[in-house]
């Protein structure tokens, strides 16, 4: 199994609250990618990196930052929650670009009240 | 209506059947992927084509590009085939993956 892991798998705030998202990849692939899942919803990005300080928006980036200090870490951050945030999130990894992500983490289930 | 239309969108069979699970899209790809969800939530990439057909074991999957249509086959189906399958395509005007809403399958013993 590629080494990705998401930290926390799981987690209930309230709304307005700052929450960060950590993805920590161990195959020192370049890019890296944050989801997230809703029913009725493919999977739609939030934002992606294309390596160290790299970032950029996907589809659905409103209410939601990212930093990318190191290879191996991708953090997205929702400044101040909100109950529409309430997802489950995914993060991917691959060492190809074009959006075509080779392995994902195992979700992070969020829950805003 | 959405970019990728995947059918049927809940799928049960009985182990051993010959599973067919449809993708179809409305714009221009460079590729088309197949994702496997298991319950707990993992996603696992079960192939990337933009032509033709791959096999992986029991897995078969076939691209139409003219027809913009993909299938994805399982053979000899398991229970622990049971899972949501996921079409996404990269294309359209961003030229990032579009992501279906996924078939769930569930096959019985």
């Amino acid at each position: 199994d590629a080494g990705i892991t998401q930290s926390p798998r799981h987690k209930v705030t309230e709304t307005g609250t700052p929450v960060t998202l950590r993805c920590h990849q161990t195959e020192n692939h370049r890019y890296m990618y944050w989801y997230r899942q809703d029913p009725g919803h493919g999977l739609r990005l939030i934002h992606y990196s294309y390596g160290v300080k790299d970032t950029d928006k996907g589809e659905v980036s409103d209410g939601y930052s990212v930093s990318r200090s190191k290879t191996e870490d991708f953090l997205l951050t929702l400044e101040s929650a909100t109950s529409s945030q309430t997802s489950v999130y995914f993060c991917a990894i691959s060492d190809s670009g074009g959006h075509q992500p080779q392995h994902f983490g195992d979700g992070t289930r969020l829950s805003i009240l | 209506k959405n970019e990728v239309e995947q059918s049927p969108q809940n799928l049960t069979a009985q182990e051993g059947e010959f599973i067919t699970i449809n993708c179809s899209y409305s714009v221009g790809i460079s590729a088309l992927h197949w994702l496997q969800q298991h319950p707990g939530g993992g996603i696992v990439s079960l192939f990337m084509l933009s032509s033709g057909k791959k096999k992986h074991g029991r897995l078969i999957a076939t691209i139409n590009i003219q027809e913009k249509h993909s299938s994805l086959h399982i053979t000899a189906s398991h229970p622990r085939d049971s899972a949501v399958y996921i079409c996404a395509v990269r294309g359209g005007a961003t030229n990032k993956l579009i992501f279906g809403t996924g078939t769930l399958l569930a096959v019985q013993p």
